[in-house]
């Protein structure tokens, strides 16, 4: 079966750095994304990474390793609006996402 | 108005209601999606359509009839749902609903109870 496994939850402090992990296990792979969503509120995009490396994005980096099955969402310089949770997709051999269950991310003062 | 909207935000019925939610995109995609999203578990996604056709029906149970008239307007209309159906339903669209890159825009979803 295809299985996607993220932390339930974690707390971090703010000014700090919180690495967010997702592992897979799908059907062919056709990319991976993160999503962050606020409590009550739409999933926005954050990242897509489909080869190995490091993506960059102002505050916030995606980490994919194909042959681990593994992936981390880096942020940075923690604000109290990064209290979230942030959501791991898998694009399968059929462009279907495959959803994790979030990681709820609490930010402490 | 931009992105996705949905209506209504919340919605309580009963068992033996009919009642119908309503999605509507403004960024000229041609895929819109159904997605239930209960507490601590994953996105599950529901219906797809492309160019107004239905593409997926993941084993949806009969009482969720989804209607898409044209690619920027999709329903989902519910009848005799139980309570376990209570969650946040939320409509998404894509430019394609196939093919790499494909990022998926989310509306606020809907609240809906279920007495």
């Amino acid at each position: 079966g295809q299985n996607i496994d993220q932390p339930t939850e974690m707390t971090a402090t703010e000014g700090a750095i919180v690495q967010i992990n997702c592992t897979y296990q799908t059907s062919g792979f056709n990319g991976l994304f993160w999503y962050q969503q606020h409590a009550g509120e739409a999933p926005t995009f954050l990242s897509y990474n489909v080869l190995d490396g490091l993506e960059e994005k102002g505050r916030f980096s995606s980490f994919l390793s194909r042959s681990k099955g593994y992936s981390y969402l880096l942020l940075k310089e923690l604000q109290m609006k990064d209290s979230a949770s942030y959501l791991c997709a898998v694009m399968d051999s059929n462009y279907q996402l495959i959803w994790g269950a979030g990681t709820k991310l609490i930010i402490k003062p | 108005e931009t992105g996705v909207t949905q209506t209504p935000r919340h919605l309580v019925m009963g068992m033996t209601n009919k009642k119908s939610l309503k999605c509507e995109q403004h960024l000229g995609h041609n895929a819109m999606y159904w997605y239930k999203q209960s507490a601590k578990k994953p996105l599950e996604l529901m219906f797809v359509y492309n160019f107004k056709e239905q593409t997926e029906n993941n084993s949806v149970p009969s009482r969720f009839s989804p209607e898409c008239p044209n690619s920027s307007h999709l329903f989902l209309h519910l009848h005799t749902l139980q309570p376990e159906d209570s969650a946040l339903y939320l409509c998404a669209s894509s430019q394609d609903p196939g093919g790499p890159y494909n990022e998926q825009f989310f509306g606020p979803g809907t609240r809906l109870t279920v007495l």
